[in-house]
């Protein structure tokens, strides 16, 4: 079934440890996204990807990086993680060779917390 | 950058009501996202509408892009319908997508 799939759904950390969210999609598409969302708040871009060996960054500043190795695979690392990126890490993907000029399909996200 | 608004930002209704969510935007936009966000943080596709009318069982939604706002209407609503709905719209002619803040529906039993 096509779908897009994001590892750990929780996370609780200390600080200055590193962790990579893992994101993946079976959905063939060539676009991925990285958004980050504080509770309550609306969803803020931080990455993108239009295929393998690209990497954009977003609006939101981010300390975060990724990669593109493979073109399901999406993963967001951080070096030294810190209280302040305590947030919600959701992950999309896009096809722009349909219909639907890029809509995009999220993944279930996850939900870090440094202490 | 493109500056989306949604109204009413909280929205508390009994089951089996009816209600509207409004999305204003302010420039030209050649797509349009409505999303639901459940309690769990999921972020489930409602409606993908550049323009005009589409229904999916007691949802619906209608974007006017000449005049920049999209309406979604859910009927007879259920406990279910409760979380976030946001709609969201690309950036400048971009891939990237600007998010409303969202209205938060609650539906009591």
């Amino acid at each position: 079934e096509a779908d897009i799939y994001q590892t750990p759904r929780y996370l609780v950390i200390g600080t200055g440890k590193k962790i990579t969210l893992e994101c993946s999609q079976t959905m063939g598409h060539d676009k991925m996204y990285w958004y980050q969302q504080d509770p309550g708040m609306e969803l803020h871009l931080i990455h993108y990807s239009y295929g393998v060996n690209s990497t954009e960054k977003g609006d939101l500043s981010s300390e975060s990086t990724v990669s593109r190795i493979r073109t399901e695979h999406f993963p967001l690392t951080l070096e030294s993680a810190r209280p302040s990126h305590t947030s919600q890490y959701l992950c999309a993907s896009s096809e722009i060779r349909t219909s639907s000029y890029n809509e995009q399909f999220f993944g279930p996200g996850t939900r870090l917390t440094v202490l | 950058g493109i500056q989306v608004e949604q109204s009413p930002p909280d929205l508390i209704l009994q089951e089996g009501a009816n209600s509207t969510l409004r999305c204003n935007f302010s420039d030209s936009v050649n797509n349009l996202q409505w999303f639901h966000q459940n309690p769990w943080g999921q972020l489930i596709n409602l409606f993908y509408i550049p323009s005009g009318t589409k229904q999916n069982g007691r949802l619906s939604a209608t974007t006017v892009a000449t005049e920049r706002y999209s309406l979604l209407y859910i009927s007879s609503s259920q406990t279910t319908d409760s979380g976030v709905y946001f709609c969201a719209v690309p950036q400048g002619g971009s891939e990237k997508l600007v998010f409303g803040k969202g209205t938060k529906l609650t539906v009591n039993p």
